[in-house]
């Protein structure tokens, strides 16, 4: 089975701080996204990324940014967190073989940021 | 940019009832996949089926059922003799890979509680 590691459950950071957010996944996928999920907007993709360092935007790429130097980890960062990037984070990975959606998302069980 | 509805916000039914879980999707194109994702409490997204535009065949997984009508832009969810532990948040989710921009675009989330 695909696992993809979140590596915080729960985090609480200050206005202004720098953020990381990992994630690690064990199936040698190309493919690997960056969501975040708010009640009444569903998912929205932040970052995504095809290949080892490489990454595109998303839809809401705006305050963030990610790094890929290893295949199975992608980093989140926000470079100075604001309390409207207070959300569940979730990363996923796919197969990259055919596209980037052909094959299906495998999630992490997500991060949630609190910014205070 | 095209569009999935999910027009139930939150559905609520008592254990062994059968229960239908909407999804219209806007689309251009004459070839996409829709998939459907389930968010149990622990936050964690699984992939539940991905078809494609081509694929009208409904499709029967145990007690979950799919019915996809290309004629009227909906892949509905059917789940028979619900149990506790369907309770989620389940998503539909068109993937368009035409246009030159390869999106997933995600539902809003219908909220399924069954009650004991």
């Amino acid at each position: 089975d695909v696992k993809v590691t979140q590596s915080s459950r729960y985090l609480v950071k200050r206005t202004g701080e720098k953020v990381f957010l990992e994630c690690v996944q064990d199936m040698d996928h190309e493919n690997m996204f960056w969501y975040r999920q708010d009640p009444g907007l569903g998912l929205r993709l932040i970052y995504f990324s095809y290949d080892v360092k490489m990454k595109e935007k998303g839809d809401i790429p705006e305050g963030y940014s990610v790094s890929r130097e290893k295949k199975e980890r992608f980093s989140l960062i926000l470079e100075s967190a604001s309390t409207n990037q207070t959300s569940m984070y979730l990363c996923a990975s796919s197969l990259g073989q055919t596209g980037l959606y052909n094959s299906p998302l495998h999630f992490g069980n997500g991060t949630r940021l609190t910014v205070t | 940019a095209q569009k999935v509805t999910q027009a139930q916000t939150e559905i609520s039914v008592v254990e062994k009832e059968d229960v239908t879980l909407d999804c219209v999707y806007e689309t251009r194109d004459t070839t996409y996949y829709l998939f459907w994702y389930k968010q149990p409490p622990s936050g964690e997204l699984v992939f539940l089926i991905r078809r494609n535009s081509f694929d009208e065949q409904n499709e029967i997984s145990g007690r979950y059922s799919w019915n996809f009508q290309k004629s009227t832009s909906s892949f509905n969810f059917t789940i028979t003799a619900s149990q506790v532990v369907d309770s989620a948040v389940y998503f539909c989710a068109p993937f368009y890979p035409q246009g030159g921009s390869e999106k997933l675009v995600f539902g809003k989330g219908t909220k399924l509680t069954v009650n004991p």
